[in-house]
């Protein structure tokens, strides 16, 4: 069975940092390219990051780009976030969603998601 | 970047009702248009990729039309377990992938 746990939320201040994990079974971790997207409370979905399988591949949204960093160490099956300088607008579920069906851009697994607050 | 403007945005409907849930592109996405329904604190779950294709599992009540800028969601017959939010996404022109506004499927 596929899964994708989450890990690493919690309140934060503004201008502080987190990192977030990501926990992939069940799969071979590794034959498959990464997302990050994030939902603010009452809020619709926005995509944040992707990572290719080999890691060769990143891209950003505009809204993260220059502050957070997505990574992955497919030894250890994991997908990992690293968000500094963040805001009061970065308060958000995060959900790391795997890329099915061979082709980027098809979430086809989701994680339970984590929650970020970021507030004084 | 492509913007997804789905329509209505609350569609009230009773169980055994017919839902069309609309998602119009600013430009061409061709067929690459991605369903996915969410309910109250759950992850979304993929419905239908590439504008008329179901995922594993998804009944066959659920179906996607549509190319270039407009597509439809279509449930033919509401379940209890239908009411939710729906959201299409397009991966045609990425970064950054992007979504529509969801569109709430409520019982009337």
């Amino acid at each position: 069975e596929v899964q994708l746990v989450e890990s690493g939320g919690g309140l934060v201040q503004p201008g502080g940092s987190l990192r977030l994990s990501c926990a992939a079974s069940g799969f071979t971790f590794s034959d498959y390219s990464m997302n990050w997207v994030r939902q603010a409370p009452g809020k619709g979905l926005e995509w944040i990051s992707y990572i290719s399988s080999t890691s060769t591949t990143i891209y950003y949204a505009d809204s993260v780009k220059g502050r957070f960093t997505v990574s992955r160490d497919n030894a250890k099956n994991s997908l990992y976030l690293q968000m500094n300088s963040l805001r009061d607008e970065d308060t958000a579920v995060f959900y790391c969603a795997r890329d099915g069906y061979a082709v980027a851009g098809i979430f086809d697994y989701w994680g339970q998601g984590t929650l970020v607050t970021v507030s004084s | 970047e492509i913007v997804l403007t789905q329509s209505p945005a609350t569609l009230s409907l009773s169980p055994g009702e017919r839902a069309t849930l609309s998602c119009r592109a600013s430009q061409s996405v061709s067929s690459y248009l991605v369903w996915y329904q969410q309910k109250p604190g759950q992850a979304p779950r993929l419905l239908i990729y590439d504008a008329s294709n179901r995922a594993a599992g998804i009944p066959a009540r659920f179906s996607g039309t549509g190319s270039g800028t407009d597509f439809t969601l279509t449930i033919s017959s509401l379940e209890p377990e239908d009411f939710a939010v729906y959201y299409c996404q397009q991966r045609t022109v990425w970064p950054p992938l992007t979504f529509g506004g969801g569109t709430k499927v409520e019982i009337k």
